[in-house]
């Protein structure tokens, strides 16, 4: 069961623009991780926000959470063509250590 | 350096026939997991394991079978009873707690 859903599916920026994407889920949940895949490659955690935390930062990234309207935003600032990759949320709602992924946003940066 | 293995990463096989994908892990972590992705989609969680000779299905766990006989090592047999094996497997671990995955570079079925 696919318990994120990422909003947009595709996103393509030049770079030195933001990139936005917006994850919503269905259940109630400890914590909410966004990962980054590059293409043919294994999954990279980047960050994780605690369902008691609003807003959390970690370089370029900017990571928020609602959790009375069941999503989060990931905002990647000043993209690089090297941020091109699938970005996906995961949620821990359906069990302890056990991540749901969502579908994904394929992230697109021009030079 | 610390890590997951998968091995190989390109496996091509007949219908019919078992294969058994490799992950193994040098990280002390308690919990792995394996993963299965389709083209354009997200994961699917095929079975995890939280201890040594414990394990538990996930969402999709048909034609598939592990087993976890050292915390080391936790290989994924895709058996011929899976109808639609052609994808992409990921394994991953963490340790107790924390929540975070470590990832593999993934293994690529393809059923000929």
């Amino acid at each position: 069961s696919q318990q994120g859903e990422e909003d947009p599916q595709a996103l393509s920026i030049q770079e030195g623009e933001n990139a936005t994407m917006n994850c919503s889920y269905k259940t109630s949940i400890n914590n909410l991780q966004w990962y980054r895949q590059n293409s043919g490659r294994g999954l990279v955690h980047l960050i994780l926000i605690r369902s008691n935390e609003r807003e959390k930062h970690s370089g370029r990234l900017r990571v928020t959470l609602d959790t009375s309207k069941k999503s989060s935003s990931l905002l990647i600032t000043a993209s690089r063509a090297a941020d091109t990759a699938s970005y996906f949320c995961a949620t821990d709602g359906t069990g302890f250590q056990k991540l749901v992924f969502g579908t994904g946003t394929r992230l697109l940066v021009s030079p | 350096d610390g890590g997951i293995t998968q091995s190989p990463k390109y496996l091509f096989r007949k219908e019919g026939q078992n294969v058994t994908l490799s992950c193994e892990q040098n990280l002390n972590h308690d919990a792995m997991y394996w993963y299965r992705q389709d083209p354009g989609q997200g994961l699917r969680l095929i079975y995890y394991s939280q201890i040594v000779n414990d394990f538990q299905k996930g969402d999709i766990a048909e034609g598939y079978s592990v087993s976890r006989e050292k915390k080391e090592s936790f290989p994924l047999t895709v058996t011929s009873a899976q109808k639609n094996p052609t994808a992409f497997y990921l394994c991953a671990s963490t340790p107790d707690g924390t929540g975070e995955l470590f990832f593999g570079e993934g293994s690529r079925l393809t059923v000929l």
